[in-house]
Protein backbone atom coordinates (compact mmCIF):
# COMPACT_ATOMS: atom_id res chain seq x y z
CA UNK A 1 0.00 0.00 0.00
CA UNK A 2 1.72 3.47 -0.81
CA UNK A 3 2.43 5.88 2.28
CA UNK A 4 2.85 9.41 2.49
CA UNK A 5 6.03 9.37 4.29
CA UNK A 6 6.47 12.43 6.98
CA UNK A 7 10.38 13.34 8.69
CA UNK A 8 10.89 13.99 11.06
CA UNK A 9 8.37 11.98 13.35
CA UNK A 10 9.14 14.73 16.33
CA UNK A 11 10.68 18.26 15.99
CA UNK A 12 11.58 20.24 18.74
CA UNK A 13 12.57 23.82 18.18
CA UNK A 14 13.28 26.86 20.44
CA UNK A 15 10.90 30.08 19.81
CA UNK A 16 11.95 32.08 16.89
CA UNK A 17 14.11 29.40 14.90
CA UNK A 18 12.97 28.05 11.39
CA UNK A 19 12.05 24.61 10.48
CA UNK A 20 11.41 22.48 7.69
CA UNK A 21 8.98 19.67 7.98
CA UNK A 22 9.16 16.94 5.13
CA UNK A 23 6.54 14.82 3.04
CA UNK A 24 7.25 12.27 0.57
CA UNK A 25 3.34 12.11 -1.25
CA UNK A 26 2.56 9.12 -3.06
CA UNK A 27 4.55 9.40 -6.28
CA UNK A 28 1.84 9.81 -8.88
CA UNK A 29 -0.39 11.87 -6.53
CA UNK A 30 -0.87 15.42 -8.03
CA UNK A 31 -2.07 17.43 -5.41
CA UNK A 32 -0.36 18.09 -2.11
CA UNK A 33 -1.74 19.10 1.20
CA UNK A 34 -0.74 20.53 4.63
CA UNK A 35 -3.08 20.24 7.52
CA UNK A 36 -1.96 21.07 11.43
CA UNK A 37 -4.00 20.06 14.72
CA UNK A 38 -3.09 21.85 17.78
CA UNK A 39 -3.40 19.19 20.35
CA UNK A 40 -6.90 18.56 21.37
CA UNK A 41 -8.11 20.83 18.36
CA UNK A 42 -9.57 20.32 15.28
CA UNK A 43 -7.32 19.28 11.70
CA UNK A 44 -7.21 22.75 10.07
CA UNK A 45 -6.50 22.98 6.65
CA UNK A 46 -3.34 25.24 5.92
CA UNK A 47 -2.43 24.69 2.19
CA UNK A 48 -3.50 22.72 -1.46
CA UNK A 49 -0.47 22.83 -3.84
CA UNK A 50 -1.04 22.19 -7.30
CA UNK A 51 1.31 22.23 -10.15
CA UNK A 52 3.95 23.47 -8.25
CA UNK A 53 2.19 26.53 -6.84
CA UNK A 54 -0.59 26.53 -3.96
CA UNK A 55 -4.46 26.66 -5.51
CA UNK A 56 -5.70 27.11 -1.76
CA UNK A 57 -4.73 28.90 1.78
CA UNK A 58 -6.15 29.28 5.09
CA UNK A 59 -5.94 32.34 6.96
CA UNK A 60 -3.63 30.81 9.18
CA UNK A 61 -1.29 30.08 6.27
CA UNK A 62 0.39 34.25 6.54
CA UNK A 63 3.77 35.06 5.78
CA UNK A 64 5.30 32.85 8.34
CA UNK A 65 4.51 29.75 6.18
CA UNK A 66 5.77 28.53 2.64
CA UNK A 67 5.75 25.53 1.23
CA UNK A 68 8.21 24.09 -2.04
CA UNK A 69 8.83 21.16 -4.38
CA UNK A 70 11.60 21.23 -4.29
CA UNK A 71 13.04 18.25 -6.17
CA UNK A 72 9.97 16.50 -7.85
CA UNK A 73 9.62 13.97 -4.69
CA UNK A 74 9.53 15.84 -1.55
CA UNK A 75 6.98 18.32 -0.34
CA UNK A 76 8.29 20.85 2.47
CA UNK A 77 6.45 22.90 4.90
CA UNK A 78 8.65 25.45 6.28
CA UNK A 79 7.51 27.93 9.40
CA UNK A 80 10.12 30.90 9.99
CA UNK A 81 10.21 32.30 13.24
CA UNK A 82 8.24 29.88 15.32
CA UNK A 83 6.04 30.67 17.78
CA UNK A 84 5.08 29.13 20.86
CA UNK A 85 1.06 28.21 19.46
CA UNK A 86 3.08 26.77 16.42
CA UNK A 87 3.06 23.80 18.00
CA UNK A 88 0.91 21.29 16.88
CA UNK A 89 1.03 17.84 14.60
CA UNK A 90 1.65 18.63 10.94
CA UNK A 91 -0.09 16.18 8.60
CA UNK A 92 0.96 16.03 5.22
CA UNK A 93 -1.43 14.70 2.52
CA UNK A 94 -1.51 14.35 -1.24
CA UNK A 95 -4.18 13.25 -3.62
CA UNK A 96 -4.25 11.60 -7.01
CA UNK A 97 -7.12 14.32 -8.71
CA UNK A 98 -9.91 16.43 -8.30
CA UNK A 99 -13.21 15.14 -9.76
CA UNK A 100 -16.11 17.32 -9.21
CA UNK A 101 -14.69 19.13 -6.33
CA UNK A 102 -13.56 16.67 -4.75
CA UNK A 103 -10.34 14.48 -3.62
CA UNK A 104 -9.47 10.80 -4.92
CA UNK A 105 -7.51 8.55 -3.47
CA UNK A 106 -6.60 11.01 -0.67
CA UNK A 107 -3.94 9.83 1.56
CA UNK A 108 -3.09 11.10 4.76
CA UNK A 109 1.30 10.57 6.40
CA UNK A 110 1.31 10.15 10.13
CA UNK A 111 2.60 13.72 11.14
CA UNK A 112 5.30 15.55 12.30
CA UNK A 113 4.86 16.24 15.98
CA UNK A 114 6.56 20.14 16.43
CA UNK A 115 6.68 21.58 19.79
CA UNK A 116 8.77 25.33 19.56
CA UNK A 117 9.67 25.52 23.32
CA UNK B 1 -17.48 29.32 5.70
CA UNK B 2 -18.45 25.16 5.89
CA UNK B 3 -19.20 24.14 9.26
CA UNK B 4 -19.27 20.60 9.70
CA UNK B 5 -20.38 18.82 13.17
CA UNK B 6 -19.90 15.52 14.52
CA UNK B 7 -21.92 14.06 17.13
CA UNK B 8 -21.85 12.73 19.52
CA UNK B 9 -18.50 14.32 21.28
CA UNK B 10 -17.97 11.04 22.69
CA UNK B 11 -18.90 7.80 22.85
CA UNK B 12 -18.79 4.57 25.39
CA UNK B 13 -19.91 1.32 24.20
CA UNK B 14 -19.67 -2.25 25.19
CA UNK B 15 -17.76 -4.43 22.85
CA UNK B 16 -20.34 -6.19 20.42
CA UNK B 17 -22.60 -3.13 20.30
CA UNK B 18 -23.51 -1.13 17.56
CA UNK B 19 -22.82 2.53 17.00
CA UNK B 20 -23.18 5.63 15.07
CA UNK B 21 -21.63 8.90 14.55
CA UNK B 22 -23.38 11.45 13.11
CA UNK B 23 -21.79 14.15 10.48
CA UNK B 24 -23.96 17.31 9.61
CA UNK B 25 -22.68 20.01 7.26
CA UNK B 26 -24.22 23.40 6.85
CA UNK B 27 -23.64 23.34 2.80
CA UNK B 28 -24.01 21.00 0.20
CA UNK B 29 -21.02 18.38 0.37
CA UNK B 30 -18.57 17.88 -2.42
CA UNK B 31 -17.35 15.02 -0.62
CA UNK B 32 -17.21 13.98 2.50
CA UNK B 33 -14.88 11.82 4.12
CA UNK B 34 -14.20 9.75 7.51
CA UNK B 35 -11.22 9.13 9.31
CA UNK B 36 -9.50 7.43 12.36
CA UNK B 37 -7.23 9.05 14.49
CA UNK B 38 -5.70 7.34 17.13
CA UNK B 39 -5.00 10.37 20.39
CA UNK B 40 -1.43 12.10 18.55
CA UNK B 41 -1.24 9.80 15.65
CA UNK B 42 -1.85 10.28 12.16
CA UNK B 43 -5.21 10.20 10.51
CA UNK B 44 -6.31 6.99 8.46
CA UNK B 45 -8.69 7.32 5.92
CA UNK B 46 -11.67 4.88 6.23
CA UNK B 47 -13.90 5.95 3.39
CA UNK B 48 -15.23 9.07 0.73
CA UNK B 49 -18.98 9.41 -0.46
CA UNK B 50 -19.74 11.96 -3.09
CA UNK B 51 -22.98 10.99 -4.42
CA UNK B 52 -26.40 11.34 -2.71
CA UNK B 53 -27.95 8.60 -0.77
CA UNK B 54 -24.33 6.84 -1.24
CA UNK B 55 -23.23 4.08 0.81
CA UNK B 56 -19.47 2.25 0.97
CA UNK B 57 -18.99 -0.43 3.67
CA UNK B 58 -15.24 -1.81 4.69
CA UNK B 59 -15.57 -4.84 7.14
CA UNK B 60 -18.10 -3.86 9.97
CA UNK B 61 -18.21 -0.29 9.32
CA UNK B 62 -20.78 1.82 7.11
CA UNK B 63 -21.27 5.30 6.06
CA UNK B 64 -23.65 7.03 4.71
CA UNK B 65 -24.79 10.19 2.86
CA UNK B 66 -28.10 11.51 2.46
CA UNK B 67 -30.15 12.53 -0.37
CA UNK B 68 -29.19 16.43 0.13
CA UNK B 69 -25.49 15.66 0.43
CA UNK B 70 -25.69 17.14 4.39
CA UNK B 71 -25.54 14.80 6.32
CA UNK B 72 -23.59 11.82 6.92
CA UNK B 73 -23.37 8.79 9.35
CA UNK B 74 -21.04 6.56 10.47
CA UNK B 75 -22.30 2.98 12.04
CA UNK B 76 -20.26 0.51 13.36
CA UNK B 77 -21.77 -2.84 13.57
CA UNK B 78 -20.55 -5.18 16.39
CA UNK B 79 -18.03 -2.40 17.52
CA UNK B 80 -14.37 -4.11 18.87
CA UNK B 81 -11.82 -3.03 21.20
CA UNK B 82 -10.20 -2.10 18.05
CA UNK B 83 -12.77 0.29 16.60
CA UNK B 84 -11.51 2.56 19.47
CA UNK B 85 -10.16 5.53 18.38
CA UNK B 86 -11.04 9.43 17.22
CA UNK B 87 -13.09 9.55 14.58
CA UNK B 88 -13.36 12.80 12.16
CA UNK B 89 -15.54 13.20 9.48
CA UNK B 90 -13.48 15.70 6.68
CA UNK B 91 -15.27 17.26 3.79
CA UNK B 92 -14.15 19.21 0.93
CA UNK B 93 -15.47 23.15 0.29
CA UNK B 94 -13.83 24.28 -2.94
CA UNK B 95 -11.15 22.35 -4.58
CA UNK B 96 -8.57 21.62 -2.62
CA UNK B 97 -10.02 22.71 0.46
CA UNK B 98 -11.49 21.00 3.28
CA UNK B 99 -12.88 21.45 6.78
CA UNK B 100 -12.94 19.20 9.44
CA UNK B 101 -15.29 17.77 12.17
CA UNK B 102 -14.40 18.09 15.99
CA UNK B 103 -14.38 14.37 16.01
CA UNK B 104 -15.91 12.06 18.13
CA UNK B 105 -14.10 9.85 21.07
CA UNK B 106 -14.77 5.89 21.12
CA UNK B 107 -14.06 3.83 23.63
CA UNK B 108 -15.18 0.20 23.52
CA UNK B 109 -15.59 -1.71 26.84
CA UNK B 110 -14.18 -5.01 26.82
Amino acid sequence: EPEVTQTPSHQVTQMGQEVILRCVPISNHLYFYWYRQILGQKVEFLVSFYNNEISEKSEIFDDQFSVERPDGSNFTLKIRSTKLEDSAMYFCASSEALRRGARHGYTFGSGTRLTVV
Amino acid sequence: SQELEQSPQSLIVQEGKNLTINCTSSKTLYGLYWYKQKYGEGLIFLMMLQKGGEEKSHEKITAKLDEKKQQSSLHITASQPSHAGIYLCGADTNAGKSTFGDGTTLTVKP
